[in-house]
């Protein structure tokens, strides 16, 4: 079964601060790496996404950085703020199965700024 | 308004009584798949779809069944729901693997 291991599953960061949450994948099937986010009581949202022909992607405060060669890519939040806080989720390939290549989540990391 | 539609949004059953949770998306998008989350374990992928009539399973089939007749809708089946079922779910839509999935508004189940 592919595995895609997120770290950490928790993390407390103060306002201001740098968050970073990283995700290991080991299945090449495709090249699209997005990080999802969560709001209690709501469905996942796409937060960011990075396709490895560049090796960092930023959108504002997150920017994604990839090691295809380590295969593992990370999100940073720069100046975390407490509407920051939430689950976030990273995806990769999963197994290949008949109905082609299943999306694997990672266990999620719960962000919490203290103001 | 461009959106993935899942009903009901809260379901109290017992143990053994077939239900389903239907799943809606109205952007004509091919690919299609089922996540229950619990705490710790994160979003587990149960069924996915590439296409109408093609399906597989995901990390977690056990207990349930889909289908895809009709392009837009995926209903999830739980033939002869158990406890250990409980849990939220979630659909989602994107036009291909390689792009944005968008989620429904999950559904809480408690099976009792």
């Amino acid at each position: 079964q592919q595995q895609v291991k997120q770290s950490p599953q928790s993390l407390i960061v103060q306002k201001g601060g740098i968050s970073i949450i990283n995700c290991a994948y080991e299945n090449t099937a495709f090249d699209y790496f997005p990080w999802y986010q969560q709001f209690p009581g709501k469905g996942p949202a796409l937060l960011i996404a990075i396709r490895p022909d560049v090796s960092e992607k930023k959108e504002g405060r997150f920017t994604i950085s990839f090691n295809k060669s380590a295969k593992q890519f990370s999100l940073h939040i720069m100046d975390s703020q407490p509407g920051d806080s939430a689950t976030y989720f990273c995806a990769a390939p999963g197994g290949v199965g008949q109905a082609g290549t299943a999306l694997i989540f990672g266990k999620g990391t719960t962000l919490s700024v203290s103001s | 308004e461009a959106q993935v539609t899942q009903n009901p949004r809260y379901l109290i059953t017992v143990t053994g009584k077939k239900l389903t949770v239907t799943c809606s998306q109205n952007m004509n998008h091919e690919y299609m798949s089922w996540y229950r989350q619990d705490p710790g374990l994160g979003l587990r992928q149960i069924y996915y779809s590439m296409n109408v009539e093609v399906t597989d399973k995901g990390d977690v089939p056990e207990g349930y069944k889909v289908s895809r007749k009709e392009k837009r809708n995926f209903p999830l089946i739980l033939e002869s729901p158990s406890p250990n079922q409980t849990s939220l779910y979630f659909c989602a839509s994107s036009p291909r693997l390689e792009e944005t999935q968008y989620f429904g508004p999950g559904t809480r189940l408690l099976v009792l």
